[in-house]
């Protein structure tokens, strides 16, 4: 009954350094995507993907990559890490829109 | 572009009262609505979602949201409280299914014994 899952729940960076968020997904969905979730903002959306080897750009993608090489894997980058970047990352899965969430990344950039 | 708004960033009722979260949207097309409860530590959770068929729309856990175009609202209600609805609910819009999908600021409900 795993759902979707994220992979590290907690990072603590230094301004400058790199690290890779893993999002697995069981339920075979086509759809995945990346949130960031800062207080009093609500949920924003960095990017989004509609199938294996696809990704497109969400409401704020700058400073962050992603890749879908497989269908149940999608995964986040960060290529140099800011302290803007200080935020809980949620992923989630659907058929079409999000339906399932991970329990969340929660990331600080020093 | 759509948005949400989210009247009240905290909403405070007492057990077996009523629940009413109120979420307006703004959107140049019929919109798709839904609305999202998250618990503490954890993610969100679909609770409902109107796609232009039924204007009361019903969800899990006893919640429903009607859909209002004259007045662009979608408010969430439920009609008793319980202690386990305390959490934070997400009110978000979209003009397709497929993504774009713009979320509230969100409003914490707490219930009272």
């Amino acid at each position: 009954n795993a759902g979707v899952t994220q992979t590290p729940k907690f990072r603590v960076l230094k301004t400058g350094q790199s690290m890779t968020l893993l999002c697995a997904q069981d339920m075979n969905h086509e759809y995945m995507y990346w949130y960031r979730q800062d207080p009093g903002m609500g949920l924003r959306l960095i990017h989004y993907s509609v199938g294996e080897g696809t990704t497109a750009k969400g409401e704020v993608p700058d400073g962050y990559n992603v890749s879908r090489l497989k269908k149940q894997n999608f995964l986040l980058g960060l290529e140099s890490a800011a302290p803007s970047q200080t935020s809980v990352y949620f992923c989630a899965s659907g058929r079409r829109q999000p339906q399932h969430f991970g329990d969340g990344t929660r990331l600080s950039i020093l | 572009a759509q948005s949400v708004t989210q009247l009240g960033s905290h909403v405070s009722v007492s057990e077996g009262a009523l629940v009413l979260l109120r979420c307006n949207y703004s959107s140049s097309v019929p919109p798709y609505l839904f609305w999202y409860v998250q618990y503490p530590n954890q993610g969100l959770q679909l609770l409902l979602k109107y796609t232009s068929a039924a204007t009361l729309v019903k969800g899990i856990n006893g919640f429903e949201a009607e859909f209002k175009k004259s007045e662009t609202s979608f408010h969430l209600t439920k009609p008793s409280a319980h202690m386990s609805d305390a959490a934070e609910y997400f009110c978000a819009v979209s003009v397709d299914e497929d993504n774009d999908m713009r979320f509230g600021a969100g409003t914490r409900l707490t219930v009272k014994p």
